[in-house]
């Protein structure tokens, strides 16, 4: 069954390291949304797109998280560099139509640990 | 801005009937939805209300009034297999994406 899928699941790295964050959307949908979950903060949104174009990435960090879609079935989350303050769950999601006029499907995430 | 509003945690009984209300302020309404998330897993989707009145979906109902800015969703006939996170979501007007709320953590006890 369709679904979306991420890698890696898990990833461990160190103050100062680059991290990258794939994401496989659902063939046939044309938004994917990247949210950052935390105990405190819950789920927030850090960027999304719309037929591979970037709509709003105002959620995001800009001197460290960079977000791209190099093909409709790739999306890619960078942090460079990464800090400890990163550590969380990061969660892709896709949907088909407009986007906010779409049920998102989540992909299971990855879990980030920056030490 | 938007604001969404949830309890944090709850506890109920297996077997029993639980209501986790949400409370929404936000610019403009197009919709809102629950998603179930159990601990290490991703969130899915549970319902979508864009009306006012009850949803029914098996043993999950979710109930929406737009003038009162509320919702809650309602699960009847507690599981074990209930004890999850939930969360109400706001769709608002343009194109942006949903706004979630901190969700609430169900516990269902035996």
């Amino acid at each position: 069954d369709a679904r979306v899928t991420q890698t890696p699941r898990d990833k461990v790295t160190e103050m100062g390291q680059e991290v990258t964050m794939r994401c496989q959307p659902i063939l046939g949908h044309n938004t994917v949304f990247w949210y950052r979950q935390t105990m405190m903060q819950g789920l927030e949104l850090l960027a999304y797109f719309r037929n591979r174009a970037p709509l709003d990435d105002s959620g995001m960090p800009k001197d460290r998280f960079s977000a791209e879609m190099p093909d409709a079935t790739l999306a890619t989350l960078k942090i460079q560099p990464s800090e400890p303050r990163d550590s969380a769950v990061y969660f892709c999601a896709s949907g088909l139509g407009q986007a906010g006029a779409e049920t998102q499907y989540f992909g299971p995430g990855t879990r980030l640990l920056v030490l | 801005g938007q604001n969404i509003d949830q309890p944090t945690e709850m506890t109920a009984t297996e077997g029993a009937i639980v209501q986790i209300n949400c409370t929404y302020q936000t610019s403009g309404f197009n919709g809102l939805f629950w998603y179930q998330q159990h601990a290490g897993e991703a969130p899915t989707f549970l319902s979508y209300n864009v009306l006012d009145g009850l949803e029914e979906k098996g043993r999950f109902s979710s109930f929406l009034s737009r003038s009162k800015g509320y919702s809650y969703l309602l699960l009847k006939e507690l599981q074990m297999k209930d004890s999850a996170s939930y969360l109400c979501a706001v769709r608002v007007p343009g194109n942006t994406p949903l706004v979630f709320g901190k969700g609430t953590r169900l516990s269902v006890i035996a």
